[in-house]
């Protein structure tokens, strides 16, 4: 079975674009998590979808978005962006709302300049 | 807010040496969860305990559960180099109908000299 995969590996946005961030599950699974990783925080919790409704959100400002389509995979957005959104960005996948383990992708590194 | 702490959050040793790393919350937690994250990847699951007391391995790894279920400890023998990586804990607060979201604690850096 193929695991979570996140494109694009790789990004580099300046102030003030908007970029938008791609998960595919795990073929089966119902239920992607959004983090932001960085060095100083860990891994901070921006959102969930399942079944194409957000069933929890971080607090993250109004600038990151997210929605998940009807064959799970989903998208997060960030707007507006600023410096001190350069991060890792991770996408975890699980069977469903009452499953504990979260499968992650390998992340998408952002960088903002 | 369910809050996880680790510690240490940094640990360098040599190759052959045992450790421990803890994991520590006063919410108790209907399980928790360890990864393992290699640099530019993402965590990796280890484990998942569930019962208060629970004790788990994985090769060289000993996970347990307090019996609390409050917090956890990883205990790496005779370390090698492939052990090397950030370890993460993750506490998920049960479902009870409504969905609550997994806390994640900021790490523990371990780095196995050769």
């Amino acid at each position: 079975k193929a695991g979570v995969t996140q494109t694009p590996r790789y990004l580099i946005k300046t102030r003030g674009q908007q970029v938008t961030l791609s998960c595919s599950p795990i073929s089966g699974h119902r239920s992607v998590s959004w983090y932001q990783q960085t060095p100083g925080q860990g891994l901070q919790f921006l959102f969930e979808y399942f079944s194409e409704t957000q069933r929890n959100k971080g607090n993250f400002p109004g600038r990151f978005s997210g929605r998940q389509f009807s064959n799970s995979r989903s998208e997060m957005n960030v707007s507006t962006l600023e410096l001190g959104d350069s991060a890792l960005y991770l996408c975890a996948s699980r069977t469903g709302e009452s499953s504990y383990e979260q499968y992650f992708g390998p992340g998408t590194r952002l960088t903002v300049t | 807010t369910q809050l996880l702490e680790q510690s240490p959050q940094f640990l360098s040793i040599q190759e052959g040496e045992n450790l421990t790393v803890y994991c520590n919350s006063s919410s108790v937690f209907s399980s928790l969860q360890w990864y393992r994250q290699e640099p530019g990847e993402g965590p990796v699951l280890l484990v998942t305990v569930v019962t208060g007391g629970e004790v788990k391995k994985l090769k060289r790894l000993t996970f347990q559960f307090g019996d609390a279920r409050k917090d956890s400890s990883l205990h790496i023998t005779a370390a090698q180099p492939g052990d090397t990586g950030l370890y993460l804990c993750a506490g998920h607060p049960g479902y009870s109908g409504g969905y609550q979201k997994v806390t994640f604690g900021i790490g523990t850096k371990l780095q196995v000299i050769p």
